[in-house]
């Protein structure tokens, strides 16, 4: 079956460093990717969308990369700051188009 | 309206009470989906409408759950007979095509006693 797996454990990183997070996928090769935030008692907000023809994807401070080879996806904060600290959800959407999200990874930006 | 707007906020209900929840989705969305989300899980996809046609209800974990979209905007989402299991957020999304960013409402907060 299909499976999405993101770091289950909060990521915990300074402000002005860069925060990576993963998003593995099996059984499945989807033609997007898209990756949304969601802060506490709110629905996602979308934040990109990368598509299975293109490498890397940047919007101001935000960087992703889709490696269909090792079905993984990227998603890089620079400049991290204690606002950027909520949930971060990565949504593999193959043929049906429909968004399958993963549990996301927990970021908190220190001061 | 501006966003996608879900009601009611939040809902307690009897165990064995019948709830439903509404999602008024971006003007002009074809597109419309419902998920499930858990404490500390993501969301989990429920069903799929394009306009007025369900296209995949395959996520309704049983036919206690039924979903409307009947004149290809408005949406309900209908609970039968709850149960503790159910209790969980209720996000619904809309979007201009299957393919695109998806905007979510705030959801609605079910809880079942």
């Amino acid at each position: 079956s299909q499976k999405i797996e993101q770091n289950s454990e909060a990521l915990n990183i300074q402000e002005g460093k860069t925060a990576t997070l993963t998003c593995n996928y099996t059984n499945y090769s989807p033609a997007y990717l898209q990756w949304y935030r969601q802060d506490p008692g709110r629905g996602p907000v979308f934040l990109l969308l990368i598509r299975e023809n293109e490498k890397e994807k940047r919007k101001e401070r935000l960087k992703v990369t889709f490696d269909t080879t090792l079905k993984q996806s990227l998603f890089h904060i620079t400049a991290s700051q204690p606002a950027d600290s909520a949930t971060y959800l990565c949504a593999p959407s193959g043929g049906s188009y429909i968004p399958t999200f993963g549990r996301g990874t927990s970021l908190i930006v220190h001061p | 309206g501006a966003g996608v707007s879900q009601s009611p906020r939040y809902k307690v209900a009897k165990r064995g009470q019948d709830v439903a929840l509404r999602c008024d989705p971006i003007s002009g969305h074809v597109s419309l989906f419902w998920y499930q989300q858990a404490l500390g899980q993501g969301p989990e996809f429920l069903t799929y409408f394009q306009n007025e046609a369900q296209l995949d209800k395959s996520g309704l974990p049983s036919d206690r759950f039924f979903a409307e979209r009947p004149e290809g905007s408005v949406s309900t989402l209908k609970i039968q007979r709850t149960q503790q299991e159910d209790s969980a957020v209720y996000l619904c999304a809309s979007s201009t095509r299957g393919n695109t960013e998806a905007f979510f409402g705030q959801g609605t907060r079910l809880t079942v006693v």
